[in-house]
């Protein structure tokens, strides 16, 4: 069964630091990969995607994909308590799987 | 755009009664998907439709839970009898592209069935 997976949390950061959320996926085949961000009680809003290794920059978003490894990562510079929510990861193949999600909270 | 638009946004039942659920995509989108979301069990896709068709609905749970899809600007997700167990949110998303993971999603309908 293909699977993603996060840690689920939570992930507590400073305000103004680096925030890392990982996520890895089971199957190769995967093409597209995307980024996510829930609030409490709120539906899931794109905030990034990457198709290709590497990394990929948006304001102060950094996706980053390694194929080989079967690795997908978001980094949240200048982390602000807005910031403070839950991220899902979702992978593209034959059909798009979410990750459970990472609880992030953005300490002032 | 208004976005995807769901409704009813809040949804209360008694155990053994049908619940429907109505989605209106944004306009020009090709696919609609339906998702669950609990905290035990996160985000789980129900079905998804291309071009109105049913293409993968295999995360149905079961017989009990139907969905359609008559025309490009509205679906439906009913269950019949609800459960308990049923009680989740409940969102509708759209995108241009099946395989894409650029969905955007309604607001979700919260569903409790007592």
């Amino acid at each position: 069964q293909k699977e993603v997976e996060q840690n689920s949390g939570p992930l507590s950061v400073p305000e103004g630091a680096i925030a890392s959320l990982n996520c890895t996926y089971s199957d190769r085949g995967s093409q597209s990969f995307f980024w996510y961000r829930q609030y409490s009680g709120k539906s899931p809003e794109l905030i990034m995607f990457i198709y290709s290794n590497g990394d990929k920059e948006d304001g102060r978003f950094t996706a980053q994909l390694n194929k080989a490894s079967q690795y997908v990562s978001l980094l949240i510079r200048d982390s602000q308590p807005s910031d403070s929510a839950t991220y899902l990861c979702a992978v593209g193949g034959d059909k798009v799987i979410f990750g459970p999600g990472t609880s992030l909270s953005v300490i002032p | 755009d208004a976005g995807v638009i769901q409704s009813p946004r809040h949804e209360v039942t008694e155990m053994g009664q049908e619940v429907t659920l109505r989605c209106k995509p944004i306009s020009g989108h090709n696919s609609l998907f339906w998702y669950r979301q609990t905290m035990m069990r996160g985000l789980e896709l129900l079905i998804y439709f291309n071009n109105n068709v049913p293409i993968d609905d295999s995360g149905m749970p079961e017989d009990r839970f139907s969905a359609k899809m008559p025309n490009a600007s509205f679906s439906t997700l009913k269950i019949q009898p609800s459960e308990p167990r049923d009680s989740a949110v409940y969102f509708c998303a759209s995108s241009l592209d099946p395989l894409a993971g650029e969905q955007f999603f309604g607001p979700g309908t919260r569903l409790t069935v007592l």
